[in-house]
């Protein structure tokens, strides 16, 4: 079975440091996709990024960057200059196969609070 | 461009009633899926379908039924409202194969039993 664990329930911090999330994923399957949702109070979740099992290369998008290792197993997402609007809980995701809406697995989330 | 729509936004229930979440998608998807999301514990999958007439349970199936009789619907039906299923409801589809942003999840409906 595929796990998806999100050590971190809640991270505080002060506006302009940097923060790391920490997604670490379990699967027996070699094609997957690892996903990063945000969840801003309104409730709605925000796509951020899809990444597949094949392709190991970090990805930076803004103030956003992923770093996935397949050698730990873990698909860690950092916001730079991290800004109040930023406050969010933010879930990482496994789906095996094609990376379809069928069978997400879903950590328990972090939450981040940006504090000026 | 609708997307994932969801339908009620917000509903209480009392215990032992029943009740109908919608789900509606535009976009041809064959794959749709029911999460429920509780406090602490991340979104959580209920059924899913891949297809009209296909269906199957998923981590969480347990008094909830789901049918598929076109590609653009999905409803999820509680027969029998717990207080247990207090939670937000979250509707997804995607397309059988893609790339890049695959997965639509509609904005969520918030219900209560009591």
């Amino acid at each position: 079975a595929q796990k998806v664990t999100q050590a971190q329930t809640e991270i505080s911090v002060v506006e302009k440091e940097d923060v790391t999330l920490d997604c670490v994923y379990e699967t027996r399957d070699t094609t997957y996709y690892l996903f990063w949702y945000k969840q801003p109070p309104s409730g709605e979740l925000v796509f951020l990024i899809r990444r597949n099992s094949f392709d190991e290369q970090n990805e930076i998008s803004g103030r956003y960057s992923w770093n996935f290792q397949k050698s730990t197993s873990s698909f860690n997402f950092t916001i730079t200059a991290s800004q109040v609007v930023d406050s969010a809980v933010y879930f990482c995701a496994l789906s095996e196969g094609g990376g379809t809406a069928s069978k997400l697995t879903f950590g328990t989330g972090t939450r981040l609070q940006v504090t000026l | 461009n609708a997307g994932v729509t969801q339908t009620p936004k917000f509903q209480v229930l009392k215990t032992g009633q029943s009740m109908t979440l919608q789900c509606a998608q535009d976009m041809n998807h064959e794959y749709m899926s029911w999460y429920r999301q509780d406090p602490g514990m991340g979104l959580r999958l209920i059924h899913y379908s891949v297809g009209a007439g296909i269906t199957d349970q998923g981590e969480v199936p347990n008094g909830y039924n789901v049918s598929r009789s076109t590609t653009e619907d999905f409803p999820l039906r509680l027969l029998s409202a717990a207080p247990s299923q207090t939670s937000v409801y979250f509707c997804a589809s995607s397309p059988r194969r893609s790339s890049g942003n695959t997965i639509y999840f509609g904005e969520g409906s918030w219900l209560t039993v009591v």
